[in-house]
């Protein structure tokens, strides 16, 4: 059965400040992993997905990695920005199933 | 959060009593799925329709909770009798069908006193 950590499961930062969000998981049959962004009261947006056969992927100022055999997938602030806090999941498609299996989340918190 | 409306947006019930929650997508979207994301949690999947049809239900509380979508659009999700351990965020998404980007509406906060 397939489980999603992500440690820690908060993390406070002064404003500027590079970071790295962990996130691991038990089967490595993945389909794709995603990392979200949950905002209070409001839904998860998608911030980025990366295939399996790929080892990253960019928007802006973040930079998410994969590492299937390992089990491991990091996602990379650059220049934090109060805006950025929020709680931060990522969750994994299987080969097997659509069904999206998910990590609980790290709240960031970025300090101005 | 574009593109998928849900309602009412907080519901505070007691035990026992009843409860429905609607989702609204924009657009068409072959699938539908309900999530409920317990405070502290990542989303767990309730349900997931293929247009009209129920593709997984399986950690569906189904002497309690039930869902239906109507026309392969809107959706309905519904407890009865809720309990205290339903309180949690209610969440609606659609996707293209494919193990792709699922879009969310805002969630319905429930609480159950």
């Amino acid at each position: 059965k397939q489980e999603v950590t992500q440690i820690p499961a908060a993390l406070s930062v002064p404003e500027g400040e590079n970071l790295v969000l962990n996130c691991s998981f038990t089967d490595s049959a993945i389909y794709n992993l995603q990392w979200f962004r949950q905002d209070p009261g409001k839904g998860l947006t998608s911030l980025l997905l990366i295939q399996s056969s790929q080892r990253e992927q960019t928007s802006g100022r973040l930079n998410a990695s994969l590492d299937k055999s390992s089990g491991r997938s990091t996602l990379y602030i650059a220049a934090s920005q109060p805006g950025d806090s929020a709680t931060y999941l990522c969750a994994v498609h299987m080969d097997s199933n659509y069904q999206l299996i998910w990590g609980a989340g790290t709240k960031l918190i970025i300090k101005p | 959060e574009a593109g998928v409306a849900q309602s009412p947006r907080y519901k505070i019930i007691e035990k026992r009593q009843s409860v429905a929650f609607w989702c609204n997508p924009i657009s068409g979207h072959a699938t539908l799925y309900w999530y409920q994301q317990i405070l502290g949690q990542g989303p767990k999947l309730l349900i997931q329709f293929q247009n009209n049809g129920v593709v997984d239900d399986s950690q569906l509380p189904k002497d309690r909770f039930s869902a239906e979508r109507l026309k392969g659009v809107d959706s309905t999700l519904k407890i009865q009798p809720a309990k205290l351990e339903d309180s949690a965020v209610y969440l609606c998404a659609i996707g293209g069908g494919v193990p792709d980007t699922q879009y969310f509406g805002p969630g319905t906060r429930l609480t159950v006193l």
